[in-house]
């Protein structure tokens, strides 16, 4: 089956440096996807890799390894306003295009 | 550039009753893709649409269906709604299938009573 994991919640302190790991079990793979979730609000694009390596966009980081099914965002210099769920999602050429996502992790930043 | 819009916001509804939602993906974005969000589920993929195909299906009843139009707007349907449809309604827009960015509307809040 399909399936991706990460941690539930989170809590880190403003200005700080935060990891959130994913990991997923997938046949297709064909790309994974970062978004940001701010409560009551869609998804935001934050980031997308499909090969191996880190991809740096501004205090945004993501990376992934394809052999370890792993992923993680970097997060630095935290703001108050980068409370929100962050959700992992992978997509799959199973049976056409799908996107397949993670519970998210919801990440709390305290001052 | 116009985002993607989703009508209406907010929708009560009682069991056993049906609803159509819509979708307007972005301007130029032909592949419309449709999302339930639960607290406990958490986003579930529900189908896909490109050029007024649906292209791939998630794993829910036959009660969820949709359809996309020529110009590219969508509108899903649930009938004979049951509690446990109340969840926000997310529709995607993307150019095309496959395609690395999805972008997201707003949502339809859907509360079944």
């Amino acid at each position: 089956g399909q399936n991706i994991d990460q941690p539930t919640e989170m809590t880190a302190t403003e200005g700080a440096i935060v990891q959130i790991n994913c990991t997923y079990q997938t046949s297709g793979f064909n790309g994974l996807f970062w978004y940001q979730q701010h409560a009551g609000e869609a998804p935001t694009f934050l980031s997308y890799n499909v090969l191996d390596g880190l991809e740096e966009k501004g205090r945004f980081s993501s990376f992934l390894s394809r052999s370890k099914g792993y992923s993680y965002l970097l997060l630095k210099e935290l703001q108050m306003k980068d409370s929100a769920s962050y959700l992992c999602a992978v997509r799959v050429t199973t049976g056409g295009f799908k996107t397949i996502f993670g519970a998210g992790t919801r990440l709390f930043v305290k001052a | 550039k116009a985002g993607v819009t989703q009508t209406p916001r907010y929708l009560i509804k009682t069991r056993g009753q049906q609803v159509t939602l819509s979708c307007s993906p972005i301007s130029g974005h032909r592949s419309v893709s449709w999302y339930q969000q639960t607290p406990g589920q958490g986003l579930q993929f529900l189908f896909e649409y490109f050029s007024e195909t649906q292209r791939n299906k998630g794993n829910f009843p036959g009660r969820f269906s949709g359809r996309q139009f020529s110009n590219s707007r969508s509108e899903m349907n649930v009938s004979t709604l049951e509690l446990g449809d109340s969840a926000l309604y997310l529709c995607a827009s993307s150019r095309g299938p496959g395609e690395d960015t999805q972008y997201f509307g707003p949502g339809t809040r859907l509360t079944v009573l």
